[in-house]
């Protein structure tokens, strides 16, 4: 089966750097997406890595390495703000989404 | 980027009763829309994919007779829960996919539903 795998919950303090990990099982691999969602609101898009190696964004980088199914989000310069969801998502062989639980990032001063 | 919107943001029917969701690209042609369903504290959850002007794919255990899914344009798909049942109740979230090879969808701001 398809699977997607991110840890449920993680808390890190304003200013510091936290590590968020996702790692999957697919039938085929097309690009692996990384959304932020706020309680309450829909999924923002953050992301996107088909190749391997680190793509940064600004205060986000995001990793991926295809032959260990393995990607992380590596959020920098924590601020209250990031508090939120982060959620992984895959797209598989027909090109169809597939997404994991959602890491729920806490932030604390 | 890409706008999506959602109508309404909340809405609260009765048993029964059927409500209408509207999902809209505003400044760019959808060629294909997606809907998805959230439960609280859980991740997204695929329903259905429209394509414009041909009948929604819809996910393993979605009924379609329930969800009834319309993509007459290129820029609105709408989303009919009939005869609507408590266990309805969710946030139900769509998002919008322009031209091919455009990877990334953009999401409307969500439709909290609550059937009483």
């Amino acid at each position: 089966g398809q699977n997607i795998d991110q840890p449920t919950e993680m808390t890190a303090t304003e200013g510091a750097i936290v590590q968020i990990n996702c790692t999957y099982q697919t039938s085929g691999f097309n690009g692996l997406f990384w959304y932020q969602q706020h309680a309450g609101e829909a999924p923002t898009f953050l992301s996107y890595n088909v190749l391997d190696g680190l793509e940064e964004k600004g205060r986000f980088s995001s990793f991926l390495s295809r032959s260990k199914g393995y990607s992380y989000l590596l959020l920098k310069e924590l601020q209250m703000k990031d508090s939120a969801s982060y959620l992984c998502a895959v797209r598989d062989e027909d090109y169809q989404l597939i997404w994991g639980a959602g890491t729920k990032l806490i932030i604390k001063p | 980027g890409a706008v999506v919107s959602q109508h309404p943001s909340r809405v609260i029917c009765k048993s029964g009763t059927s409500v209408k969701i509207e999902c809209r690209s505003l400044d760019f042609q959808a060629t294909t829309m997606f809907w998805y369903r959230q439960f609280p504290k859980k991740s997204l959850m695929l329903m259905a994919t429209s394509n414009e002007g041909s009948k929604a794919t819809y996910e393993q255990g979605v009924e379609k007779d329930k969800f009834l899914i319309n993509h007459a344009s290129l820029t609105l798909s709408t989303l009919t829960v009939t005869s609507a049942h408590p266990e309805d109740s969710s946030f139900y979230i769509c998002s919008a996919k322009g031209l091919a090879g455009d990877y990334e969808q953009y999401f409307g701001p969500g439709t909290r539903l609550t059937v009483t």
